[in-house]
């Protein structure tokens, strides 16, 4: 099926570190997500972005929709070890076209 | 507020048989997807109902079949189960607005689907 392709695939930080994640497509979206999923559990929305160009932010967490409308960033600002898992970006076209779709995930280990 | 909620959380079955899974959307929203998640990948839309119909299809088979309800919740059916078909089977509840925008997608925990 059709996925976005998220970088970096996995990656090991320092407590206390930034860490950057992103994600791009050859289609252009309406609407970019991104979600972070735990071990036995469902994915869970951290941020949805409407507009090319937007930056929105959710505590520690910062997101970007790309100008281009294929992109999108996410930054985590002073990681801490519950910041560990999967995060996934997701792009929905919108209108009739409500899927979602997924990019393959970044998994986030942080180092105590 | 309940969240979505998918039941039940683990099934076990064989090569061909049916199997049934449900979903209760979270409160308030009125659309429902489905999709499946394979182990290190992240979820394939299935499909997406609205006012009891099917809306929209990812790149699944006949097999692979739905229903939406009254009271908003849904159940997935898929038949003649193959070894593939093993995954987590996600629920997603949003809140449709006829295509005049999107609304963001919360999901269940999953079902986690064994066939052997």
């Amino acid at each position: 099926g059709q996925q976005l392709n998220q970088s970096p695939q996995s990656m090991f930080i320092q407590e206390g570190e930034d860490v950057s994640m992103n994600c791009t497509s050859s289609s252009i979206f309406n609407t970019w997500l991104w979600y972070k999923q735990d071990p036995g559990e469902g994915p869970v929305l951290l941020i949805a972005l409407y507009k090319a160009g937007e930056l929105t932010s959710n505590g520690r967490l910062t997101a970007q929709f790309g100008t281009t409308r294929k992109d999108s960033f996410l930054n985590i600002s002073a990681s801490i070890p519950s910041d560990v898992g999967i995060y996934f970006c997701a792009g929905q076209l919108g209108g009739s076209q409500g899927n979602l779709i997924f990019g393959k995930g970044t998994k986030l280990s942080v180092k105590p | 507020d309940a969240g979505v909620t998918q039941s039940p959380t683990h099934l076990i079955k064989t090569r061909g048989q049916q199997v049934t899974l449900r979903c209760s959307p979270k409160s308030g929203h009125d659309t429902v997807s489905w999709y499946q998640q394979a182990l290190g990948q992240g979820p394939q839309f299935i499909f997406q109902y609205y006012e009891e119909e099917e809306r929209q299809r990812g790149n699944f088979p006949d097999r692979f079949s739905g229903h939406q309800f009254p009271n908003y919740s849904s159940e997935l059916n898929v038949n003649a189960l193959l070894l593939g078909d093993s995954a987590l089977y996600l629920c997603a509840s949003s809140l449709g607005t006829g295509g005049s925008g999107n609304q963001p997608q919360h999901f269940g925990d999953g079902t986690r689907l064994s066939i052997l």
